[in-house]
């Protein structure tokens, strides 16, 4: 079965970090773009980050450039979103979602991780 | 960055109704246009891809068309399991690849 699960959600302090983590499973994590796209309480849906399969190519939002860092470890088939310098408007349910091809059609999606940025 | 607008914001129908959601966006994308469901507590899930293409498993109650700036989801005839919330995406080109901000169906 073709899954994601995301973990490393929380609480952080405005100023503070949190490192999310996306494991993969079911398809050949390598051979495929990754993105995290966030969901702010009761708001819509936000592209935050993308990266390429195999190069690591990166895309970001302005919304967080300079603060975030996405990653991958395809010998562990994980992403991961390196956040910094959190803000309030940062806190979201956090989802990880698989390009069908491209980069930019989510074809599956993790169930979300919720970080919430408040002191 | 390209602006995606849908209309209306929500709605409410019954079951077996026929529902049409808009997704207008700023600029011409072709027709690089996915549709989404999201229904409450869960993740999005693919319904329409490259405006009018069904993603494998989705009901064929679902339709999508449209190219340049308009797009248009229809369901042909609502399910109960069909209340949730949809959201259009443009896949064109450069990022950021962005969403409209949602429809939400309701039951009348």
């Amino acid at each position: 079965e073709v899954q994601l699960l995301e973990s490393g959600g929380g609480l952080a302090q405005p100023g503070g970090s949190l490192r999310l983590s996306c494991a993969a499973s079911g398809f050949t994590f390598s051979s495929y773009a990754m993105s995290w796209v966030r969901q702010a309480p009761g708001k819509g849906l936000e592209w935050v980050s993308a990266i390429s399969g195999s190069t690591g190519y990166t895309n970001y939002a302005d919304s967080v450039k300079g603060r975030f860092t996405i990653s991958r470890d395809n010998s562990k088939d994980t992403l991961y979103l390196q956040m910094n310098s959190l803000r309030a408007e940062d806190t979201a349910f956090y989802y990880c979602a698989k390009a069908a091809s491209g980069w930019s059609t989510y074809d599956i999606w993790g169930q979300g991780t919720m970080v919430t940025v408040s002191s | 960055d390209i602006q995606m607008t849908q209309s209306p914001s929500s709605l409410s129908a019954s079951v077996g109704d026929r529902v049409s959601i808009t997704c207008r966006a700023s600029q011409s994308i072709s027709f690089y246009l996915n549709w989404y469901q999201q229904k409450p507590g869960k993740a999005p899930n693919l319904l329409i891809y490259a405006a009018s293409s069904l993603q494998s498993g989705v009901p064929s109650r679902f339709s999508g068309s449209g190219s340049g700036t308009d797009f248009t989801l229809t369901i042909s005839s609502l399910q109960p399991e069909d209340f949730a919330t949809y959201y259009c995406q443009q896949s064109y080109s450069t990022p950021p690849w962005t969403f409209g901000q949602g429809t939400k169906v309701e039951i009348k």
